[in-house]
């Protein structure tokens, strides 16, 4: 079946250590996104990619990177500089139709948590 | 800049009964609207979405949606709700040009 398939489910980090998470799909989508969720406050985009070794930064990008070497692939690296690491983070893609017209498919989710 | 909100943060209601929850967005043009629904500790999965026509949509699992574009809202609602509707659900809108904004979600609960 395809789908969107994110890794690890759950991570600790030490503060001042960087940590990757994988997002990996098999849609042949174009598009791909994370964004973070925290409680309350909905989801917020921190990069999007619509063609592979192209990037955007989303509203909240700072303490955050990211590559597209692959069409497939998408990991998102928290930083050390980023102050508040803690939540849920949440891989996406897209088929392309316009900006704000495209139909997200979501994985299942990372739950980061710093120690 | 755009904006969504969702003014209930929890709704309780009973199984049986039925569900409107609520959306309101800002902005004046012609929105792409969205919702979707998750399940704690997963991804988000959609509900249903609108682009133009009928301004009352069908989705899955028995939820159906109304654009008024004169009140800005993309209310959801369900004559029936079952104990496994239970999850939170998230408004989002969309712009030509501009990616979507997400509101802060209602989490339902459903009691027996």
């Amino acid at each position: 079946d395809g789908g969107i398939t994110q890794s690890p489910k759950y991570l600790f980090r030490k503060e001042g250590q960087n940590v990757t998470l994988s997002c990996e799909q098999n849609l042949n989508h174009d598009a791909m996104y994370w964004y973070r969720q925290d409680p309350g406050q909905g989801l917020r985009l921190i990069y999007y990619s619509q063609i592979v070794n192209d990037f955007q930064k989303g509203d909240i990008a700072e303490g955050y990177s990211v590559s597209r070497e692959k069409k497939e692939s998408f990991p998102l690296t928290v930083t050390s500089a980023q102050k508040n690491p803690t939540a849920f983070y949440l891989c996406a893609s897209s088929m392309i139709r316009q900006a704000g017209a495209n139909v997200l498919t979501f994985g299942a989710g990372s739950r980061l948590t710093v120690l | 800049a755009q904006s969504v909100t969702q003014p209930d943060i929890h709704i309780t209601v009973s199984e049986g009964a039925s569900l409107e929850l609520r959306c309101n967005y800002s902005y004046g043009a012609t929105p792409y609207l969205f919702w979707y629904v998750q399940s704690p500790g997963q991804g988000l999965q959609l509900l249903l979405k609108y682009f133009s026509g009928d301004t009352l949509v069908q989705g899955i699992k028995g939820f159906e949606a109304e654009f008024k574009r004169s009140q800005s809202s993309f209310n959801l609602r369900k004559p029936s709700v079952h104990w496994s509707d239970a999850a939170e659900y998230f408004c989002a809108v969309g712009y030509a040009g501009n990616m979507l904004t997400f509101g802060g979600g209602t989490r339902l609960m459903v009691k027996p």
